[in-house]
């Protein structure tokens, strides 16, 4: 999706917070903000999604700016199988996920 | 409980030819839909399904036909092969309107 951009890559030195950004300046008020991350020769994996207010769960927390036209994946402490590549995804009616650039994240111990 | 199911893995196919890729998902999913992957980039809407009956175009549509006779299959047909298919091709499955969606383990397919 050429209106979700994400800069195309990250370091982050393990167990230390990683701040993965997304721009998503075209979204549209019932767009639904969603991440994944995917490694190689698999499937993406779920890993947090939100509307408006910020998100957090087991695997990674989401805080979603005020106008909603930007998103921060924040990992708390990066492990070495936190190394993937994660798309930002903007989600529409019917479930149509429209995918961003994708960053990949490098961890180095 | 196996998820999302893709078959053929991988595929080889001539310049012309046509072919179907399976997906399957045993969650009783609502919603399913399919990706292309081409290297380097993210993926890709081709077509996708609010339930069985119903089917619409995504961002990629052209050279793709699906059909959704039952909840659980999505098939994906490809009526006369081209180079430019050449991708990985992902199917996916979710419950409700914007939830988590589940991805199968993708379909490599190259086009000579």
């Amino acid at each position: 999706d050429a209106k979700t951009t994400q800069p195309n890559s990250m370091e982050s030195n393990e167990e230390e917070p990683v701040h993965l950004p997304c721009n998503h300046s075209t979204i549209s008020g019932t767009d639904y903000i969603h991440w994944y991350r995917q490694l190689p020769s698999q499937g993406p994996e779920y890993v947090i999604h939100g509307l408006t207010s910020n998100v957090n769960n087991r695997m990674a927390s989401l805080a979603i700016a005020e106008d909603r036209k930007s998103s921060t994946l924040i990992l708390h402490r990066a492990t070495l199988r936190d190394a993937a590549v994660y798309y930002c995804i903007r989600v529409v009616t019917g479930n149509q996920f429209y995918f961003g650039t994708g960053t990949s994240l490098t961890v180095i111990p | 409980n196996a998820g999302v199911t893709q078959t053929p893995k991988f595929q080889v196919l001539k310049t012309g030819q046509s072919m179907t890729l399976q997906c399957a998902q045993d969650m009783n999913h609502e919603y399913m839909s399919w990706y292309r992957q081409d290297p380097g980039m993210g993926l890709r809407l081709i077509h996708y399904s609010v339930g069985a009956g119903i089917t619409d175009q995504g961002e990629v549509p052209n050279g793709y036909n699906v059909s959704r006779s039952t909840t659980e299959d999505f098939p994906l047909r490809l009526l006369s092969a081209a180079p430019s298919q050449t991708s990985v091709y992902f199917c996916a499955s979710s419950s409700q309107r914007r939830t988590e969606a589940f991805f199968g383990q993708g379909t490599r397919l190259t086009v000579v």
